[in-house]
């Protein structure tokens, strides 16, 4: 089975802080994604990478980046944390085959005070 | 963005099939449909996706019509663990082949005993 691994299911930040999280995952997917849940607005994409050290802006970049220096790990950073960025996030896995499903992890629950 | 459209909450006794609709009229002839499930505080787990022909995999089958213009979520013997929100959707492409996910509000299934 594949594995997305985040590093933190809830974690409380302050305002201007910045927040690092992490995603790891197992099965030597090339693709890999970061996006956040909140209610009544669904899923967005904020990062997208398809190799290492490669990036793509989603939907709603401003105020993220993100780093991919190992073809596991994929990092979400919040340069300088905002309440507007409290929300799920979600990390997501894909082979490089077009057709192949996204593979989730369990999210991390970010609260910024 | 080829767009699906869900029934907001549907109720299935426990052991019986359930049949989750979705539509998605303006699919493209390359586009995959995926199904995905979300229990609470979860990240999305991934059910299955099919282009024209059905299939049927451990966990579910899927019954695309001719046209694809609409298909259906068979889980042939719903559990009370298979309670959450059902999410059918529709891959877009972008340059880059990655493939974003767009989530829309879903379908609430409640499994009753």
């Amino acid at each position: 089975d594949v594995k997305v691994t985040q590093s933190s299911r809830y974690l409380v930040k302050r305002t201007g802080e910045k927040v690092f999280l992490e995603c790891v995952q197992d099965m030597d997917h090339e693709n890999m994604f970061w996006y956040r849940q909140d209610p009544g607005l669904g899923l967005r994409l904020i990062y997208f990478s398809y190799d290492v050290k490669m990036k793509e802006k989603g939907d709603i970049p401003e105020g993220y980046s993100v780093s991919r220096e190992k073809k596991e790990r994929f990092s979400l950073i919040l340069e300088s944390a905002s309440t507007n960025q409290t929300s799920m996030y979600l990390c997501a896995s894909s082979s490089w085959t077009g057709n192949q499903p996204q593979h989730f992890g369990d999210g991390t629950r970010l609260s910024i005070l | 963005d080829a767009k699906t459209t869900q029934p907001p909450s549907m109720d299935c006794a426990e052991g019986r099939a359930a049949n989750l609709p979705c539509n998605h009229s303006t699919i493209s002839g390359n586009e995959y449909v995926y199904w995905y499930r979300q229990i609470h505080s979860q990240g999305p787990q991934y059910i299955i996706h099919g282009l024209k022909n059905n299939e049927t995999n451990e966990m579910a089958s899927l019954i695309i019509t001719e046209d694809r213009k609409s298909s259906t979520l068979i889980l042939p013997h719903a559990t009370l663990r298979d309670t959450a929100v059902y999410y059918c959707i529709v891959r877009v492409f972008g340059s880059s082949n990655t493939g974003k996910l767009i989530f829309g509000q879903g379908t609430t299934l409640q499994v009753k005993p």
